[in-house]
């Protein structure tokens, strides 16, 4: 079983939808949570950390479920700039590799 | 602040060659930097961890002899890929952390370089 695992898509939706991702992971000692994004043939960007209470940042919503291992991430009013791949990455306690999931990637339609 | 460059961005290179890829944190000292390869359709794949100073630690089921880091000093690691084969050809990112930028702390976050697309012919 993978560590973080991730719904690979794709996900194509009209622009102004509201996209929802999950995500699991399997180590009961990940710690940090983290979702980033990635444009194509570029660098990952952090695009928001994932709280156990929950956090929004704008139209981003990320969510964390400790008990069922499972992060989610919800895009609100999408926009064509937010087409790109969502990656799911966790950081176990005490190590200070992150882990990545495949990604899921989102086009948004006009 | 917490900017990591790569260079070159891009290199083409003959089966048999080797290739040095450099990572360099420019606002903050980097205590520790982490190499990362990615295939096409694929995510990071975590390669080596290096700290500042000693020997990297390697990812299981990569060859330490075949893909050299050097963490030399606290803003630049490098990584060379010896006798790069075709098989090598993928997207390299490294990433750092560690110290302090602007007055906050860069121990908690990893601040990914632009990457090097390898292709090697």
């Amino acid at each position: 079983r993978k560590e973080v695992e991730q719904d690979p898509g794709p996900f194509n939706v009209p622009e102004g939808a509201t996209v929802a991702f999950n995500c699991t992971y399997s180590n009961s000692a990940s710690q940090s949570f983290f979702w980033y994004r990635q444009d194509c043939r570029k660098e990952p960007k952090l695009l928001m950390s994932v709280y156990s209470s929950g956090n929004e940042d704008g139209r981003f919503t990320a969510q964390l479920n400790r008990a069922s291992q499972y992060i989610s991430l919800l895009i609100r009013d999408s926009k064509l700039s937010d087409s790109a791949t969502y990656l799911c990455v966790v950081n176990v306690l005490g190590a200070q590799k992150l882990v990545f999931g495949q990604g899921t990637r989102l086009t948004i339609n006009p | 602040g917490a900017v990591v460059s790569q260079h070159p961005s891009w290199v083409i290179c003959k089966s048999g060659t080797s290739v040095k890829i450099e990572c360099r944190s420019l606002d903050f000292q980097a205590t520790t930097m982490f190499w990362y390869r990615q295939f096409p359709k694929q995510s990071l794949m975590l390669m080596a961890t290096s700290n500042e100073g000693s020997k990297a630690t390697y990812e299981q089921g990569v060859e330490k002899d075949k893909f050299l880091i050097n963490h030399a000093s606290l803003t630049l690691s490098t990584l060379t890929v010896t006798s790069a084969h075709p098989e090598d050809s993928s997207f390299y990112i490294c990433s750092a952390s560690g110290g302090t930028s602007g007055g906050a702390s860069r121990t908690d976050t990893q601040y990914f370089g632009p990457g090097t697309r390898l292709t090697v012919l």
